[in-house]
């Protein structure tokens, strides 16, 4: 398996704008994470899904943040509209039951 | 709540030197305790993890890290660094039971080797 694939790895946009992030979990993973990284808050864990159900998103920061698990092979995280202060690098992570997670390479994401 | 302490948020060594990583873990009942290492512009990768049983757990890379359940601690340790060690390290506690979700990372130590 390939592994947690994010995409795009780089993203730079102006504020206001709307701006996607892609994650394709391991194959047989039921467990899908996003958790976003910056220096002043280290990793945050913003919401996950069992099964492509959301289970927990008390850590997504605003409403203008959301996130999908259309199948089990694919989610989104969107921001809407992006602001500077939502700079960061996002990861996306999946596991299995009881496995530790996988995590992608990340998305960093710069917002002017 | 669930917290984890990385007390040390730099860490030089030499090369060839012993290294220990601390981590002190807060949480109601026997937790899932994770050992991750990022290196720059990476994503996390395991190094070592505990779930029960012998309290001693050995990782990839040389790594290795001990669950002292009196202390809430789960140290990580490596007999001799390598350059190549130099990367931040993250400790993760996540819930007994229910999978390894919901994980709480702590704040990380940046780890530096001098030659």
């Amino acid at each position: 398996d390939a592994g947690v694939i994010q995409s795009p790895r780089h993203e730079v946009t102006e504020m206001g704008q709307e701006v996607t992030l892609r994650c394709k979990p391991i194959s047989g993973h039921d467990y899908l994470f996003w958790y976003r990284q910056t220096m002043m808050r280290g990793l945050e864990l913003l919401i996950y899904f069992n099964n492509n159900v959301p289970i927990d998103d008390s850590g997504m920061p605003e409403d203008r943040f959301s996130a999908k698990m259309p199948n089990a092979s694919f989610s989104t995280l969107k921001i809407q509209p992006s602001e500077p202060r939502d700079s960061a690098v996002y990861f996306c992570a999946s596991n299995q039951g009881l496995s530790e997670a996988f995590f992608g390479q990340g998305t960093r994401l710069t917002v002017v | 709540a669930q917290s984890v302490t990385q007390p040390d948020i730099h860490i030089t060594v030499s090369e060839g030197a012993s290294l220990e990583l601390r981590c002190n873990y807060s949480y109601g009942a026997t937790p899932y305790l994770f050992w991750y290492v990022q290196s720059p512009g990476q994503g996390l990768q395991l190094l070592l993890k505990y779930f029960s049983g012998d309290t001693l757990v050995q990782g990839i890379k040389g790594f290795e890290a001990e669950f002292k359940r009196s202390q809430s601690s789960f140290n990580l340790r490596k007999p001799s660094v390598h350059w190549s060690d130099a990367a931040e390290y993250f400790c993760a506690v996540g819930p007994l039971g229910t999978g390894a979700n919901n994980l709480f990372f702590g704040t990380g130590t940046r780890l530096t080797v001098i030659p």
